[in-house]
């Protein structure tokens, strides 16, 4: 099956020490976005990939960076991490923009 | 500033009781809005959009521009239909998403 698959599932870190998540896509999609979410909060976008452009949101910490080496491949990486770093972490394709958003299944942060 | 706003955290109704799960919206432009579900241990899938104007398992959802709303709703809750359910608002052309918090939506027998 095509889908949106993101590894680990769950990944624990400690204050400061650098970690990566990963994302993956069969879907061929051109659109990649990761998403924050907090516990009982929103998914907050943080950036996306359209092909290899990158997209920042303007409130998205300069402690988050992400790279596309590939289509089907999307990293994010979290330089140093806080405390307040710890969420599930969502990746999503699309087709295109203003296209149906496929999302995987998250990947939840614990930072200690 | 653009923003969705879902106001019951949690929603509980009877089996075959009518669901209605509130999002009011802000948006200066022309809102393209959607409705995502989070089944339990599933990952947060497309329910519906407002442009297609379509019902999928039974909910609907209507675009209320005079009093910014997208309210979905469901004549006959069933108990599958218990899941998180998220209302979004796409932002601008690049397709982004702004997310309300979301409605637990419970259904017991």
């Amino acid at each position: 099956d095509a889908m949106v698959i993101q590894n680990p599932r769950y990944q624990v870190t400690q204050f400061g020490k650098p970690v990566t998540l990963s994302c993956s896509q069969t879907l061929n999609h051109n659109v990649m976005y990761w998403y924050q979410q907090k516990s009982s909060q929103a998914p907050k976008l943080l950036f996306h990939y359209y092909d290899k452009d990158f997209n920042n949101e303007a409130d998205t910490p300069d402690n988050f960076q992400s790279r596309r080496p590939n289509t089907s491949f999307c990293f994010l990486d979290i330089r140093s991490p806080g405390l307040g770093d710890a969420a599930m972490y969502l990746c999503a394709t699309s087709r295109a923009s203003g296209y149906e958003q496929y999302f995987g299944p998250g990947t939840r942060l614990t930072v200690t | 500033a653009q923003r969705v706003t879902q106001p019951e955290k949690l929603l509980s109704v009877f089996k075959g009781a009518p669901v209605e799960l509130k999002c009011n919206y802000s948006y200066s432009g022309s809102p393209e809005l959607f409705w995502y579900v989070q089944y339990s241990r599933q990952r947060l899938q497309l329910l519906l959009r407002h442009i297609s104007r379509e019902s999928i398992k039974g909910f609907t959802a209507d675009l209320n521009k005079g009093e910014t709303s997208f309210h979905l709703k469901k004549p006959f809750a069933q108990e599958e239909d218990s899941a998180m359910y998220y209302c979004a608002l796409q932002e601008g052309s690049q397709g982004n998403l702004i997310f309300g918090k979301g409605t637990k939506l419970s259904v017991k027998p």
